[in-house]
């Protein structure tokens, strides 16, 4: 059954440092979507991303942050300049079509921002 | 906020027993979702209701909906220990984003 992967699996950083959070969607997915989970709370939605823009983009995604599709397989996001608070589960996901149906979600990446 | 608000938070039973959970939301929806998370893992899709759907059922979930009281059910039937993870109510309005409750730890002992 295809799905969706990411790398890597847990990744330490110090602060200031930019990171950059790698996924493979699954193929023939068209949208895609970051998330992240800071320890104990919730699921917060960062960024969606069709045809090779943004779609949309909650409050927390700032000038810091950034989304790349650089070629077929590979959807990114980068971190210019990781702060303390950064350090979460960041969670990669795409679906086929958009709309709020289902979305597949890959195992995420632990940062730890030290 | 936007975003479902699970009741139980926590929820323990004996295998085969049925757990039920329930999310509220605050303003209206085009669908909500359940998604599972087992510890430490990605989160994986259950069941999807439209708004305009009132019950929905898969393998041993069953869906509720009722959009007069802005509140939706997770039926888990004959649970079983591989049951165990966080559930969470996930809603979506139309803006391209879903929006996640707290979840709901359920721990099922065989």
């Amino acid at each position: 059954e295809p799905e969706v992967t990411q790398t890597p699996s847990h990744q330490v950083t110090q602060m200031g440092q930019e990171v950059i959070l790698r996924c493979v969607p699954i193929s023939n997915h068209l949208y895609f979507y970051w998330y992240r989970q800071i320890l104990g709370q919730k699921v917060e939605f960062l960024v969606s991303f069709y045809n090779n823009e943004i779609s949309e983009k909650s409050e927390i995604f700032d000038d810091q942050f950034s989304v790349e599709r650089p070629d077929g397989s590979n959807f990114t996001l980068k971190i210019r300049s990781t702060k303390l608070e950064d350090s979460a589960m960041y969670f990669c996901a795409s679906s086929e079509v958009a709309e709020g149906h289902e979305q597949y979600f890959g195992p995420g990446t632990r940062l730890t921002v030290t | 906020s936007q975003q479902g608000e699970e009741d139980p938070q926590a929820l323990s039973i004996q295998e085969g027993e049925n757990a039920t959970m329930n999310c509220s939301y605050k303003t209206s929806i085009n669908n909500l979702q359940w998604y599972r998370q087992n510890s430490g893992r990605g989160l994986v899709h259950l069941i999807l209701i439209r708004s305009n759907e009132r019950e929905k059922h898969s393998g041993r979930l069953r869906v509720t909906l009722d959009t007069s009281k802005k509140s939706s059910s997770l039926l888990i039937t004959a649970s079983r220990a591989a049951d165990t993870a966080s559930y969470f109510c996930v809603t979506y309005y139309g803006n391209n984003r879903l929006a996640f409750g707290k979840g709901n730890q359920v721990v099922v002992i065989p």
